[in-house]
């Protein structure tokens, strides 16, 4: 059983073409968050969700929107594709103590791999 | 500001002999720290985490890593390094009161020769 998984796992697209990426966990978890992996493997968080409450809004271009439909779903929604959006999204979801303390550990999905051409 | 500075891009080791990953840390506040592996392909994996208590903490695989205040360091260590622990390890840090938001390190490129 999957924990986190992410939907596709490989995208293919024109430039200008607008795209999604859905995300499910399954672990009980309140938080949730869109990751970006460039070429060179660096990692910069995009998003964070609280219980469906945005959190965490970086400085991302207005074409990206994510959207929690529930606590269990993030997704992420791209317009207008450009060529410096290709890169691999990760997910990932991460659970807050009972006495709301940080305990950390975020459980990443495999990635969706997207090329824009 | 927070940031993860990892000096090496490849860390190169010889099956069997000790391996260690260099992170240092800036943040205001007390720092949160964090190690990540990733295999190819792969989404990121906990390893272990340092937020309070003891300095020297113990994660998954045999790994470990040490919190050093003075040194701002969390460099990640192995007694005895495994083929299969070749991968690319993330250093990571938040500070209590931003601890939602996880800036990691650009990542070390760990080989281990059989």
């Amino acid at each position: 059983d999957t924990a986190v998984s992410q939907t596709p796992k490989y995208l293919v697209t024109q430039m200008g073409n607008d795209k999604s990426i859905k995300c499910e966990q399954n672990l009980g978890h309140d938080t949730m968050y869109w990751y970006k992996q460039d070429s060179k493997k660096f990692l910069k968080i995009m998003f964070s969700y609280n219980n469906k409450e945005l959190i965490i809004n970086e400085t991302v271009p207005n074409r990206f929107s994510p959207k929690s439909p529930d606590k269990a779903h993030l997704n992420l929604h791209i317009n207008s594709l450009e060529l410096g959006d290709s890169a691999v999204y990760f997910c990932a979801s991460s659970q807050y103590g009972i006495e709301r303390e940080y305990t950390g550990e975020l459980f990443f999905g495999e990635g969706s791999r997207l090329t824009v051409l | 500001a927070q940031s993860v500075a990892q000096p090496e891009d490849q860390v190169n080791v010889a099956e069997g002999n000790p391996l260690t990953v260099k992170c240092t840390y800036s943040v205001s506040g007390n720092p949160y720290l964090f190690w990540y592996v990733q295999y190819p392909n792969r989404g990121l994996q906990f390893l272990l985490k340092y937020i309070t208590g003891d300095n020297l903490v113990k994660g998954s695989y045999g790994f470990e890593a040490e919190f050093n205040k003075s040194q701002t360091s969390f460099h990640l260590k192995k007694p005895s390094a495994l083929v299969s622990d070749s991968a690319l390890y993330f250093c990571a840090v938040t500070h209590e009161t931003g601890a939602n938001n996880l800036f990691f390190g650009t990542g070390t490129r760990l080989t281990v020769i059989p």
